[in-house]
């Protein structure tokens, strides 16, 4: 089945330093999509990728579709506290008839005040 | 954007005992999904409600430990049965909206003692 390789697993910032994040597939995806998920909450969509090579902003949040559509990543841009949570990547083949997401295994990440 | 809303919020339940978890969108979907997180885990798909048939369930997951109704384009349940402590997870509720993307309720923290 499709995998999902997701890193770093989790990270320590400092306040105000950018952050990058990245998935890769052992597959090719035609939807990428980045999530964050606070303490006991859903995962809150944060960015939608839907072509080879789109580059996506939402904030100080930017995402690429890689070209070899088996990868994406997600940099966050002078972080800030509320920036904690788990960042999980997922993505769709809706071309084999699928509409499962698999998700990556997340990125927790810490930020320092 | 989709809003998804799940009741309970969290249950402590016994061993043996089954819940049941209310799953409703605000705005008619085609397609509703269920999701288990364990612990500490990344986000895996019990299976797929469509309205008029039978759910979809993924490999690992069956009916008769996760049975699912589905009467309407707004509302599902998810019902654990016969639960165990491994059974203690957050289960989610999904739904697509508009396009490709997807969204998830708050989820349900369920611990089996």
């Amino acid at each position: 089945g499709q995998q999902l390789n997701q890193s770093p697993q989790s990270m320590f910032i400092q306040e105000g330093e950018d952050v990058s994040m990245n998935c890769t597939s052992s597959s090719i995806f035609n939807t990428w999509l980045w999530y964050k998920q606070d303490p006991g909450e859903g995962p809150v969509l944060l960015i939608a990728l839907y072509k080879a090579g789109e580059l996506t902003s939402n904030g100080r949040l930017t995402a690429q579709f890689g070209i070899t559509r088996k990868d994406s990543f997600l940099n966050i841009s002078a972080s800030i506290p509320s920036d904690v949570g788990i960042y999980f990547c997922a993505g769709r083949n809706s071309g084999a008839g699928s509409y499962q997401l698999t998700f990556g295994k997340g990125t927790k990440l810490s930020v320092i005040p | 954007s989709a809003v998804i809303s799940q009741k309970p919020s969290r249950d402590i339940c016994q061993r043996g005992t089954s819940l049941t978890i209310q799953c409703q969108v605000d705005s008619q979907v085609t397609m509703m999904f269920w999701y288990r997180q364990q612990p500490g885990q990344s986000l895996t798909l019990i299976a797929t409600a469509n309205q008029g048939s039978e759910a979809t369930y993924e490999s690992g997951f069956v009916i008769d430990k996760f049975p699912i109704s589905r009467p309407n384009l707004t509302f599902s349940t998810l019902t654990v049965s016969n639960m165990s402590p491994e059974d203690s997870s957050i289960y989610l509720c999904s739904t697509r909206s508009g396009g490709n993307e997807q969204y998830f309720g708050p989820g349900t923290r369920l611990t089996v003692t």
